[in-house]
């Protein structure tokens, strides 16, 4: 079975640091990780995408890398701004299945 | 374009009650996804449907959970004689489904549901 796991469970930072979220996941049978924001009372926003075959994508101050074979994946925030704050949500896909499995997510904090 | 849209935002009900949500998805998009989030958690998948059919419920708790997409757009979830445990967020997403499996999830707001 399928276990993804987030560390730490909560962040919080002064602005302008670079930091790393953590994801660990024990099946490496993957199709794919995404990597979610979620704001207070909303849904989740897709942030990157990375499929099993690549190792890293980038967008904008956000970086995600993918290590399949020791079930991990990284979420580098560039200077970090205070607009980043809220809960960042990995979630991998296995092969034939639709489904996504979540961690519980990083709720993270940036202050001015 | 719009988004993912769910109805209502918010349902407060009583214990042994029936509910539905309602899910309205990306137009076009064939995927369709329920998941459950209660406070601090991840989201827990419930069920997926790809066109009119569920491809996999193996996410529903229980007989009392079933949902439908009879013509391959909106879905409905439906809960009988709701429980107190059932209180959570009610989420639903869409992608552009079969043959687009890297496609990322688009998720609407949710449905806060509460059983007192």
């Amino acid at each position: 079975k399928q276990e993804v796991t987030q560390i730490p469970a909560a962040l919080s930072v002064p602005e302008g640091e670079n930091l790393v979220l953590n994801c660990s996941f024990t099946d490496s049978a993957i199709y794919n990780l995404q990597w979610f924001r979620q704001d207070p009372g909303k849904g989740l926003t897709s942030l990157l995408l990375i499929q099993s075959s690549q190792r890293e994508q980038t967008s904008g101050r956000l970086n995600a890398s993918l290590d399949k074979s020791s079930g991990r994946s990284t979420l580098y925030i560039a200077a970090s701004q205070p607009g980043d704050s809220a809960t960042y949500l990995c979630a991998v896909r296995r092969y034939n299945t639709g489904k996504l499995i979540f961690g519980q997510g990083t709720t993270l904090q940036v202050k001015p | 374009g719009a988004g993912v849209s769910q109805t209502p935002s918010n349902k407060v009900t009583e214990k042994g009650k029936y509910v539905e949500l309602r899910c309205d998805p990306i137009s076009g998009h064939t995927a369709l996804y329920w998941y459950r989030q209660s406070l601090g958690q991840g989201p827990e998948f419930l069920i997926y449907f790809q066109g009119t059919g569920a491809a996999d419920d193996s996410g529903l708790p229980n007989d009392r959970f079933f949902a439908v997409r009879p013509e391959g757009s909106v879905s409905t979830l439906k809960i009988q004689r709701t429980e107190r445990g059932d209180s959570a967020v009610y989420l639903c997403a869409s992608s552009p489904g079969q043959g687009r499996n890297n496609s990322p999830l688009h998720f609407g707001n949710g449905t806060r549901l509460t059983v007192t």
